[in-house]
């Protein structure tokens, strides 16, 4: 079994760029795919990235996905953010049969 | 492209069932991987367990293994979540999703909230 840790919150200007992490404890980050999603307040979550760095049609080129296996994560790199880029976003990956989530980690866009 | 439309909120009592519906339209429903989670309040995704139309046979998670029913109804093209023995720890809100590969999800139905109370 391993775990996704989000940090609980971050925050950035509109128009600067932000990175959320999500660190693997227990394997390697490169041993399954990476996804992430984005939930805005009651709404259901939507993908923005899947597989590590690919976006879903429709997501803006804004938003990319990478991993790091020196620090055995996967970061969500949001560009040019805008205040509707304000949401709660989750990392996710998988361990045979089950899916497995972060934390979630709250982006607030001052 | 698959939407998925689920069926409205509940209220039950300890002890009792809940059976939530999940409508797909748009795609072969044989082709979906139709994958139950929930959120309690506050709190990130559980995973609870999936079933390929097209093979019929559901996955649990262990953690419900035992009061969980997961089904599909082909002739409607709807998936189906019943969970019994409910406790107020099963107060959240419950989504349906479509899961690409046994992968990633996308798209989630809009969710339907289940309230355990006496």
């Amino acid at each position: 079994n391993f775990m996704l840790t989000q940090p609980h919150s971050v925050s950035e200007s509109p128009g600067k760029t932000v990175t959320i992490s999500c660190t693997r404890s227990g394997g390697s980050i490169a041993d399954t795919y990476v996804n992430w999603y984005q939930q805005r307040p009651a709404s259901a979550p939507k993908a923005v990235i899947y597989e590590d760095n690919q976006r879903p049609s429709g997501v803006p080129h804004r938003f990319s996905g990478s991993i790091d296996s020196s620090s055995n994560s996967a970061s969500l790199t949001i560009a040019g953010l805008q205040t509707e880029d304000e949401a709660l976003y989750y990392c996710q990956s998988y361990e045979n049969t089950r899916l497995i989530f972060g934390g979630g980690t709250k982006l607030t866009v001052l | 492209q698959v939407q998925l439309v689920q069926s409205e909120g509940e209220v039950r009592q300890p002890g009792s069932s809940v059976k939530v519906s999940c409508k797909t339209s748009g795609d072969s429903f044989s082709d979906l991987i139709i994958t139950w989670l929930r959120q309690a309040p506050g709190q990130g995704f559980e995973w609870m367990g999936r079933i390929a139309p097209i093979i019929g046979i559901p996955t649990y998670a262990q953690t419900f293994q035992g009061r969980l029913t997961i089904s599909v109804d082909k002739s409607t093209n709807t998936g189906y979540m019943e969970l019994d023995s409910l406790t107020s720890d099963d107060t959240a809100m419950y989504y349906c999703a479509n899961s690409h590969d046994y992968n990633w999800l996308d798209p989630w139905g809009q969710g339907t909230q289940v309230i355990v109370s006496s």
